[in-house]
């Protein structure tokens, strides 16, 4: 059974641009979380799909959206992209209560 | 206060030696994550705990609802062990997305 999957592995953008990452949960798996680790700082939770419906966000700006299609893969944007924007962003897929992470999408923001 | 604690913050090992991580919470939880962090970002989903006890090989993770608190135990640790281990909360009013503690950077040298 395949993993988590995330796209693109790495990712560098400039200040202002806009980032999309993407994120395949696990066949089955309806529940779709983001998490950002900024450099230096710990895991924060930033989305949750569930259904094809965002069901709740961190306390991040609007300029962080995502949605989740009908095959349950996600997208995350970033938009007017800023230099602390630049992290470690993790996604993760849900069976019941565990959470299976894929490998992240690193963001470079010049 | 952060609502995930967790002790030490650093530590350093030798090989062989007995590991002891602590992990204190101030939340209601769904249940309690234990993850394992290595260099380049990849994380790894060691246990999850709603109660009691498990072990997986030399690893052990505990959880006492009552105090919430946490362990995790290493026995017969291996440089191999050397990663960041993270203890992470699915918080039980809000669809189980996951709280995360600092992180606990162990090295095991030979």
């Amino acid at each position: 059974e395949a993993g988590v999957t995330q796209s693109p592995t790495h990712l560098i953008k400039t200040r202002g641009q806009q980032a999309t990452l993407r994120c395949s949960p696990i066949s089955g798996h309806t529940s779709v979380y983001w998490y950002q680790q900024a450099l230096g700082l710990g895991l924060q939770f930033l989305l949750w799909y569930d259904e094809g419906e965002e069901r709740n966000r961190g306390n991040f700006p609007p300029r962080f959206s995502g949605r989740q299609f009908p095959n349950y893969s996600s997208e995350l944007n970033v938009n007017a992209l800023e230099l602390e924007d630049s992290a470690l962003y993790l996604c993760a897929s849900r069976a019941f209560l565990e959470q299976f992470f894929g490998p992240g999408t690193r963001l470079t923001v010049l | 206060k952060n609502e995930v604690e967790q002790s030490p913050q650093n530590l350093t090992a030798q090989e062989g030696e007995f590991i002891t991580i602590n992990c204190s919470y101030s939340v209601g939880i769904s249940a309690l994550h234990w993850l394992q962090q290595h260099p380049g970002g990849g994380i790894v989903s060691l246990f999850m705990l709603s109660s009691g006890k498990k072990k997986h090989g030399r690893l052990i993770a505990t959880i006492n609802i009552q105090e919430k608190h946490s362990s995790l135990h290493i026995t017969a640790s291996h440089p191999r062990d050397s990663a960041v281990y993270i203890c992470a909360v699915g918080i039980s009013t809000s669809g189980s997305r996951l709280t995360f503690g600092e992180g606990t950077q162990l090295t095991v040298n030979p």
